[in-house]
């Protein structure tokens, strides 16, 4: 069972344009969603993440949103960057319990100069 | 610090054959964990490990086996590989159980 979903498996932005990257869950009792940057031939690094008290954070170019009525969060890059290109992944989890995160099947992101 | 460190990056096993896929943590975390990647998939969790001596199943055990007899030490065993077995392996660690985890680059394996 698919408890998180990245439905778009690719994503093509301009250098300097927004990139907006989704994910939806259907555990209502995941309190606990992270986004990982993944580059070919290397292991996923983690990059953003956010609790179920909380509806956005922000780091940098880099800003997490959590909708908790639709089961839905995102990733925005602003502005995007060519270095940004990679595939990015959705998970989630307990906050107190990292033993059952669930993972996204990931998006290509690709940052066109 | 090398952090997280696999070996080896690629194999190919027959079907039937055994290997073991090793991952070492410098950090001194407590938390260990395999995960395996299919193409078109999401990460998904094979076996954990919260300290040494302590292992438990996650969400596809089957097939495999793991040992923790250090802290650094994590290796995930493969007995009778089955073509079903092909995937990326990644290893990771935290220090704590609600901290993101670190992982290391991966093990391809591809079982014919």
């Amino acid at each position: 069972d698919q408890q998180v979903k990245q439905n778009s498996p690719s994503l093509s932005v301009q250098e300097g344009r927004i990139s907006i990257l989704n994910c939806d869950y259907t555990n209502s009792m995941f309190d606990y969603f992270l986004w990982y940057k993944k580059y070919p031939a290397e292991g996923p690094t983690f990059l953003i993440s956010i609790s179920s008290i909380k509806d956005k954070n922000e780091d940098g170019r880099f800003t997490v949103f959590l909708n908790k009525s639709a089961k839905h969060l995102s990733l925005h890059i602003v502005p995007s960057q060519p270095g940004d290109s990679a595939v990015y992944f959705c998970a989630a989890g307990g906050l107190y319990n990292n033993n059952d995160m669930r993972f996204g099947a990931g998006t290509r992101l690709t940052v066109k100069p | 610090n090398a952090g997280v460190t696999q070996t080896p990056k690629f194999r190919i096993l027959k079907i039937g054959q055994s290997m073991t896929l090793q991952c070492t943590q410098d950090m001194n975390h407590n938390y260990m964990y395999w995960y395996r990647q299919d193409p078109g998939m999401g990460l998904k969790l094979i076996y954990y490990s919260v300290g040494a001596g302590i292992t438990d199943k996650g969400e596809v055990p089957n097939g495999y086996n793991v040992s923790r007899s250090t802290t650094e030490d994590f290796p995930l065993r493969l007995e009778l590989a089955a073509p079903s077995q092909t995937s990326v392996y990644f290893c990771a660690s935290t220090r704590h159980r609600q901290e993101t985890q670190y992982f290391g680059p991966g093990t391809r394996l591809l079982v014919l």
